[in-house]
């Protein structure tokens, strides 16, 4: 059972908007920033999203974070074959005193 | 250009003692926190533990409190992970993982990921 809840799985056509949703407690993503990562098969997590909303460089402008209250979204817009991957919200737990993932999304891209 | 070369992973029987060790190059490494996290095969990503750039906050998960001990060498540039009384449940990939940041809590992130050392625990 994660600390952060994300749905299991999603999916979208090619060019379509799909949202992954994270939703944790005032301890996690109520009092503190959210990151996201996405992690293509067989490879490494990678950062794609961190401080709720900012992409480091080199990330298409088609991902995008938001937060309100204590839940976090990501979006992928256009999506595309190869944003085929597992995605993973996560962040600091203040009663926990420790990092926290989400359960993880596959995105499916039909 | 950021690496992070794990080693030390292989087959342990319950109960036994592994450590793990990551080597990193291309950045200023006492300048960040350093993590280690983990994946079981097939499951989610779990953060193990955590810490800042001088080793005077660290974190654990509560499932490894009191079994491991993260540590590191500023001056080799290299990132330890010290594993005892190792349970079928902590198989997994370690993943080494630099922080973003100097210090171990949010604002955060992990930035850079090495490809993971495999701990398969059995006997």
């Amino acid at each position: 059972q994660s600390v952060l809840t994300q749905p299991p799985s999603a999916s979208g056509t090619p060019g379509q908007r799909v949202t992954i949703s994270c939703s944790g407690s005032s301890s996690n993503i109520g009092s503190n920033t959210v990151n996201w990562y996405q992690q293509l098969p067989g490879a490494a997590p990678k950062l794609l999203i961190y401080n709720n909303d900012q992409r480091p460089s080199g990330v298409p402008g088609r991902f995008s974070g938001s937060k309100s209250g204590t839940s976090a979204s990501l979006a992928i817009s256009g999506l595309q074959s190869e944003d085929e991957a597992d995605y993973y919200c996560a962040g600091w737990d203040d009663r926990l005193k420790g990092w926290v993932f989400g359960g993880g999304t596959k995105l499916t891209v039909l | 250009e950021v690496q992070l070369v794990e080693s030390g992973g292989g087959l342990v029987q319950p109960g036994r003692s592994l450590r793990l060790s990551c080597a990193a190059s291309g950045f200023r490494f006492d300048d960040y926190a350093m993590h280690w996290v983990r994946q079981a095969p097939g499951k989610g990503l779990e953060w193990v533990s955590g810490l800042n750039w001088n080793s005077d906050s660290i974190g654990y998960a509560d499932s490894v409190k009191g079994r491991f001990t993260i540590s590191r060498d500023n001056a080799v540039n290299s990132l330890y992970l010290q594993m005892n009384s190792l349970r079928v449940e902590d198989m997994a990939l370690y993943y080494c993982v630099k922080g973003f940041r100097r210090w171990l809590q949010s604002p955060n992130s992990f930035d850079s990921w090495g490809q993971g050392t495999l701990v398969a625990v059995s006997s």
